[in-house]
């Protein structure tokens, strides 16, 4: 079965310069999560966008901005990147059936290591 | 191929019952296991975490158990509160070297329904 696909796996930058990160939805997923979870610690939520919007924000950073395309994948820009942007992102896809009946598929992630 | 898997995938009971939900994994090396607790939409929030030496730890009403002979976990929520109702998601590490992308191996959730 088609998982959630994360591009690239592993991405290295320097201090102030800007990356993307990819997300390409399990096929016919409707929502996109992004997470960022630093060393030893729990996934903090970023941002999500269902049917293309803007559903909710969390802990995202004004340096760092997202959005979801027509064909669903979501990509994550962040710009100025500071050494502790360094993390692993995650993101999830799910389809939106109702309240509480929402599964969250993850992505395997990508390592962003800022030096 | 390292999996998690959880059951059931979705409960309803009254509020003020208990429950429990399972986690098996074939994760190796085993590195911890934790649960989390999910609103939709919103970030994950901790609610246990343990490793290989651990059986059993709480946290109010969760009370998380762990057998890693078996490789399985469950989650034990006493008194049910109507706030209980969210997911809740098993996720086992594994070693990797310098702890990767690849150390995390999520279970697709157990939908929890308080009703009054």
């Amino acid at each position: 079965a088609a998982g959630v696909i994360q591009s690239p796996r592993h991405l290295i930058k320097e201090k102030r310069e800007t990356a993307t990160l990819k997300c390409y939805p399990i096929p016919r997923h409707d929502t996109v999560y992004w997470y960022q979870q630093g060393p030893g610690q729990d996934p903090q939520f970023l941002i999500s966008f269902y049917e293309k919007m803007q559903s909710d924000k969390g802990s995202i950073p004004d340096r760092f901005s997202a959005q979801q395309f027509s064909d669903y994948h979501s990509e994550l820009n962040m710009s100025s990147l500071e050494l502790g942007d360094s993390a692993l992102y995650f993101c999830a896809s799910s389809f939106q059936l109702a309240v509480y009946q929402e599964t969250q598929y993850f992505g395997p992630g990508t390592r962003l290591l800022v030096l | 191929k390292n999996q998690v898997e959880q059951s059931p995938q979705s409960l309803i009971i009254l509020e003020g019952k208990n429950c429990t939900l399972q986690c098996n994994y074939t994760v190796s090396p085993f590195s911890n296991l934790r649960w989390y607790k999910q609103d939709t939409g919103r970030g994950p929030v901790s609610l246990t975490i343990m490793t290989f030496s651990e059986n059993t730890k709480s946290n109010g009403r969760y009370t998380a158990t762990l057998d890693a002979d078996t490789k399985q976990s469950s989650l034990h929520i006493t008194a049910s509160q109507l706030s209980d109702s969210a997911s809740y998601i098993c996720v086992v590490s594994a070693y990797s070297r310098g702890g990767g992308a690849d150390g995390l191996t999520f279970g697709k959730g157990t939908h929890l329904i308080i009703q009054p």
